[in-house]
């Protein structure tokens, strides 16, 4: 089956500085790419959706120069936090789908991401 | 998207048959029907996904009702590490997820 890597699975870092999470699909070629943001007992929220070779699109609310995201080769998608803050701890979580109009959506297993 | 509606949460005793409902009444024709499930601090797994002929997989089957207004996902013999936060999702092709709240199933031994 169609398979996404993420990394790191969790980091810690201090404010002010930046992370970069990478996402990759294993064993297929994605196009697009999503990034979803999970908070403590909630659900997964949309964040973007990343294109091989264009430019993100952000969701509403979403800081696309504070959440930068590559999609630099089909097998891969980075989301860099920039100037991370407390607020921005949290699990963040990638998936991509193999090729055909309705295959589904697969994941990752996530970064935790804690800003002290 | 159609949204859609599932129960906060349900139990299941080990080794019998879970049976997770989902409406999704504003579902339209080229919407297909997607389960998947997240267990703690991990990224959703896929489960089934139909349109309109029920499924199964090695998993779980779906069942569809004809008018396609709602949807039951069924675990044969449910197992311990059934328990999970199971979501059911209506998506058109090349589309993310929309992520409801979904059921939390907890499965008892």
């Amino acid at each position: 089956g169609a398979v996404v890597s993420q990394h790191p699975s969790w980091v810690i870092c201090k404010s002010g500085t930046s992370v970069k999470i990478e996402c990759r699909s294993l064993d297929f070629q994605a196009t697009t790419m999503f990034w979803y943001r999970q908070f403590p007992k909630q659900s997964l929220m949309l964040m973007a959706t990343s294109n091989e070779g264009s430019k993100a699109t952000y969701e509403q609310g979403v800081e696309k120069d504070k959440f930068l995201i590559n999609h630099a080769s089909l097998t891969l998608s980075t989301l860099t936090v920039t100037s991370a803050h407390p607020e921005d701890s949290s699990f963040y979580i990638c998936s991509a789908s193999a090729p055909g109009s309705q295959s589904p959506l697969h994941f990752g297993n996530g970064t935790r991401l804690t800003v002290t | 998207d159609a949204k859609t509606t599932q129960p906060t949460s349900m139990d299941c005793a080990e080794g019998r048959a879970a049976n997770l409902p989902c409406n999704h009444s504003t579902i339209s024709g080229n919407e297909y029907v997607y389960w998947y499930r997240q267990i703690h601090s991990q990224g959703p797994q896929y489960i089934i996904h139909g349109l309109k002929n029920n499924e199964t997989n090695e998993m779980a089957s779906l069942i569809i009702t004809e008018d396609r207004k709602s949807s039951t996902l069924i675990l044969p013999h449910a197992t311990l590490r059934d328990t999970a936060v199971y979501y059911c999702i209506v998506r058109n092709s090349g589309y993310a997820l929309n992520f409801g709240k979904g059921t939390s199933l907890l499965v008892t031994p």
